[in-house]
């Protein structure tokens, strides 16, 4: 098993692009979280998807929107980028049993926005 | 609100030198914590779970306690291989499918 991947590894964009960070797991997982890591900040929360054909806000998620395209793939979409939006990009998967539930992460994604 | 502190922010170690990582939180309602290991340019990679006070658990050098304010996680004759950033985390209040708060992470290196 793969676990969780992401495309592309690194990304270098100029302010206003858009592109897609792409994620899929093959855990089976119901649940698939995009989280941002920034330096002093920890990781954040973007959005999540707590099953097939739902999503929603997590704490820092303006200027992003977000993709569940079955169960196994979660996509992430900057549609206008930000100098701010410059940061290490994680998405996870889980698959809730009970209310206890370990997420599992991917390699991540690098962005920088200029 | 949810609240997770870990410290030192950072933690020099010489090999062989046991010592001990701390996880404070305030959540309304614990519902687990999780242990991870972060290396550097790679993702998160989980560690430990733990449900209740007084449990503990074991992988290699580590041992990850809980009380019911605080988790420690205590790494016995580390080797630098165990060098990494270790973070903690706990289910968000109020949820059932576990929106996790992390905690800042501590830098742990262990020289040779």
């Amino acid at each position: 098993n793969a676990g969780v991947t992401q495309t592309p590894k690194f990304q270098v964009l100029k302010t206003g692009q858009s592109m897609t960070l792409q994620c899929a797991q093959d855990m089976n997982h119901n649940s698939m979280y995009w989280y941002r890591q920034d330096p002093g900040m920890g990781l954040r929360l973007i959005y999540y998807s707590a099953s097939e054909g739902t999503t929603d806000k997590g704490e820092v998620p303006n200027g992003y929107n977000v993709s569940r395209l079955n169960k196994r793939e979660f996509s992430l979409r900057l549609e206008s980028a930000a100098p701010s939006q410059t940061s290490v990009y994680f998405c996870a998967s889980s698959s809730p049993s009970g209310t206890y539930n370990e997420q599992f992460f991917g390699p991540g994604t690098r962005l920088t926005v200029l | 609100e949810d609240q997770v502190t870990q410290s030192p922010e950072a933690l020099r170690l010489q090999e062989g030198e046991s010592s001990s990582l701390n996880c404070s939180y305030t959540v309304s309602g614990l519902r687990g914590l999780f242990w991870y290991r972060q290396d550097p340019g790679k993702g998160p990679e989980f560690l430990f779970t733990l449900y209740s006070a007084g449990e503990e658990k074991e992988k290699e050098r580590l041992k990850a306690t809980l009380t019911k304010k605080e988790s420690f996680l205590h790494i016995t004759a580390p080797k630098p291989e165990d060098s990494a950033t270790y973070l903690c985390a706990v289910p968000a209040g109020g949820t059932s499918y576990g929106k996790l708060t992390f905690g800042q992470g501590t830098i742990l290196t262990v020289h040779p």
